[in-house]
């Protein structure tokens, strides 16, 4: 089964760090692009980021820019997010999503989501 | 940044009918839109991709089409498991943006 798992989301004070993992079973991880996608409550979907196969190129929403990095091990399917400086309005869940393999910048996989919520 | 705009807000329709989607963006995106539907608890699931492309494995009774600006997801026959919400998203340019959805409710 195809499948994507994201892990640690917390809850976490303005201006501190958090790294998102994202486990992929079911599929050839190395062959496809992978995104981070996220959804505040009550908004909409916002992409946050992705990632090519080999790491060759990353792409970043401009509010993240500076602030989050991306990244993938092809040897281990995971997929991370590296969260630093976080505000209230990274509060969100966050989603771990497959490019399709025809046309990577559509998301075809989706995991449940981990939950980031950025509070004092 | 491409901001996409969907109407309605709320689609109240029973099952049988026919439900309209649309999706309007910011400026022209030529055919590079895609639809999604979303239940609760549930991801995103890709139903369309680049206007009027189904994905793999959705059902025929969902159809997309328009380019340009203007957009249009239909079913044609709601069935009990499609109601839900729906967006739309964009990939002619970065950063990909989605609509704010439209929720298909039952009557």
């Amino acid at each position: 089964e195809v499948q994507l798992v994201e892990s640690g989301g917390d809850l976490v004070q303005p201006g501190g760090s958090l790294r998102l993992s994202c486990a992929a079973s079911g599929f050839t991880f190395s062959s496809y692009w992978m995104s981070w996608v996220r959804q505040a409550p009550g908004r909409r979907l916002e992409w946050v980021a992705n990632i090519k196969q080999d790491q060759s190129e990353e792409y970043y929403v401009d509010s993240v820019k500076g602030r989050f990095t991306i990244s993938r091990d092809n040897a281990k399917n995971s997929l991370y997010l590296q969260m630093n400086s976080l505000r209230a309005e990274d509060t969100a869940l966050y989603y771990c999503a497959r490019g399709t393999s025809l046309i990577p910048n559509y998301m075809d996989v989706w995991g449940k989501g981990t939950t980031v919520t950025v509070s004092s | 940044e491409i901001v996409l705009t969907q109407s309605p807000a709320t689609l109240s329709l029973s099952p049988g009918e026919r439900a309209t989607l649309s999706c309007r963006a910011s400026q022209s995106i030529s055919s590079y839109l895609g639809w999604y539907q979303e239940k609760p608890g549930q991801a995103p699931r890709l139903l369309i991709y680049d206007a009027s492309n189904r994905a793999t494995g959705i059902p025929a009774r969902f159809s997309g089409s328009g380019s340009g600006t203007d957009f249009t997801l239909t079913i044609s026959s709601l069935e009990p498991e499609d109601f839900a919400v729906y967006y739309c998203q964009q990939r002619q340019r970065w950063p990909l943006t989605f609509g704010g959805g439209t929720k298909v409710e039952i009557k």
